[in-house]
């Protein structure tokens, strides 16, 4: 079942500008993980962050956390058109499992 | 350090036939994981492993089986392959505690014809 859901489901922007992302989940967690995937690559570990936690920085990436709201945000500042890939949220599943449950992801493109 | 190394890269099946494959990792992780990933879906957990000999179902398992023999090896069956398990599959590890970072394969390319 799904946990995480992100928004939008795509976002173009500019070299410079900055881009926000979005995730939604359903259920109470003990943390929130952002994964970045390249185009016909694996995932990559970017940022996780805590339930007692409300920001976290990771050079030009920040992520916030409202556990009130059931949501997060990835904020890239300054993007680059290296920063072009899907984005992805994931959150432990219901019940302190092991297992990861995956939204669908945001498909940023960053056009030079 | 290799990480979580996947093989085969890409496969082309005939329905019906039947393959393995291989993820292996190298940095003692407990926990190992098998998703696929098709368009517009996101990542699906197919099976999973807490530890050396222990294997689970997760959110997708028909038609799959998996074993882990060894601590650093995770394989995935198809013993007879569906159009349907076309897909992409990722392989992914961590250590504990739960639900903590997953570190992922390149993945492996599957076609059923």
């Amino acid at each position: 079942s799904q946990q995480g859901e992100e928004d939008p489901q795509a976002l173009s922007i500019q070299e410079g500008e900055n881009a926000t992302m979005n995730c939604s989940y359903k259920t109470s967690i003990n943390n929130l993980q952002w994964y970045r995937q390249n185009s016909g690559r694996g995932l990559v570990h970017l940022i996780l962050i805590r339930s007692n936690e409300r920001e976290k920085h990771s050079g030009r990436l920040r992520v916030t956390l409202d556990t009130s709201k059931k949501s997060s945000s990835l904020l890239i500042t300054a993007s680059r058109a290296a920063d072009t890939a899907s984005y992805f949220c994931a959150t432990p599943t219901q019940g302190g499992s092991e297992k990861l449950v995956f939204g669908k992801g945001t498909k940023l493109t960053v056009n030079p | 350090n290799a990480g979580v190394t996947q093989t085969p890269k890409f496969r082309v099946l005939k329905t019906g036939q039947s393959m393995t494959l291989l993820c292996a990792q190298d940095m003692n992780h407990e926990y190992m994981y098998w998703y696929r990933q098709d368009p517009g879906m996101g990542l699906r957990l197919i099976h999973y492993s807490v530890g050396e000999g222990t294997t689970a179902k997760g959110e997708v398992p028909d038609g799959y089986n998996v074993s882990r023999l060894k601590k650093q090896n995770f394989l995935l069956g198809l013993e007879s392959a569906a159009p349907s398990q076309t897909s992409v599959y990722f392989c992914a590890s961590s250590y504990p505690p739960v639900g903590e970072t997953q570190y992922f394969g390149p993945g492996t390319r599957l076609l059923v014809l």
